[in-house]
């Protein structure tokens, strides 16, 4: 069964540093997102990727957040700056279609920021 | 008012009991709704989706849709302890994806 694949599972860097974190969404989708959830916190959504650019991003996803699809099968999320309140898990997702379709979710990236 | 509210519960069960698991919701604009199971420190699996008030079936799962009361339910049925785990309620209505709390079930043999 096709699946999202997210890399690394956990990631230490610390504080000031920037970080990558990777992900391969399932092959015929189109519509590609970051989310996070702080531990014991609800899932957050951060930014939607769509064509080549960002179509949605919430206030979370401020200047120190990037996206980017390097090639045609990873999609990356990169924090330039860590912060202490940036640990949390980072959840990749993607989807066929846009609003009316499943989204499906990687096993996630735990960040730590020492 | 919150988007989601959804009980943390945690909520404990026997083997074989019906659970109930629910959520409410204030944004009219939700119109795809989907019920996640995620063990922990793991990713959201997708259980159920659903689109518009009425029922949907899939094994022992039943998801709920009632619009005009913006509530929405999993039903599981013959629960089993591999059931255990948290179960997060999300809804779409812009193309991004609104999450509960998650609530946590624990299925006891």
């Amino acid at each position: 069964e096709p699946e999202v694949t997210q890399t690394p599972s956990h990631q230490v860097t610390q504080m000031g540093q920037e970080v990558i974190l990777r992900c391969v969404p399932i092959s015929n989708h189109l519509y590609f997102y970051w989310y996070r959830q702080i531990l014991g916190q609800k899932v957050e959504f951060l930014v939607s990727f769509y064509n080549n650019e960002i179509s949605e991003k919430s206030e979370i996803f401020d200047d120190q957040f990037s996206v980017e699809r390097p090639d045609g099968s990873n999609f990356t999320l990169k924090i330039r700056s860590t912060k202490l309140e940036d640990s949390a898990m980072y959840f990749c997702a993607s989807s066929a279609g846009g609003l009316n379709t499943e989204a499906f979710f990687g096993q996630g990236t735990r960040l730590t920021v020492v | 008012q919150k988007e989601v509210e959804q009980d943390p519960g945690p909520l404990s069960v026997p083997e074989g009991a019906i659970v109930s698991l629910n959520c409410t919701y204030s944004n009219s604009a939700f119109q795809y709704f989907m019920w996640y199971r995620q063990y922990s420190r793991k990713g959201p699996e997708l259980l159920m989706y659903t689109y518009s008030s009425g029922n949907k079936e899939d094994g022992r799962f039943t998801a709920q849709v009632d619009k005009s009361s913006k509530y929405i339910s999993l039903f599981i049925r013959d629960s089993q302890p591999s059931d255990s785990a948290t179960y997060l309620c999300a809804m779409n209505g812009y193309g991004k994806l609104t999450f509960g709390q998650g609530t946590i079930l624990t299925v006891h043999p």
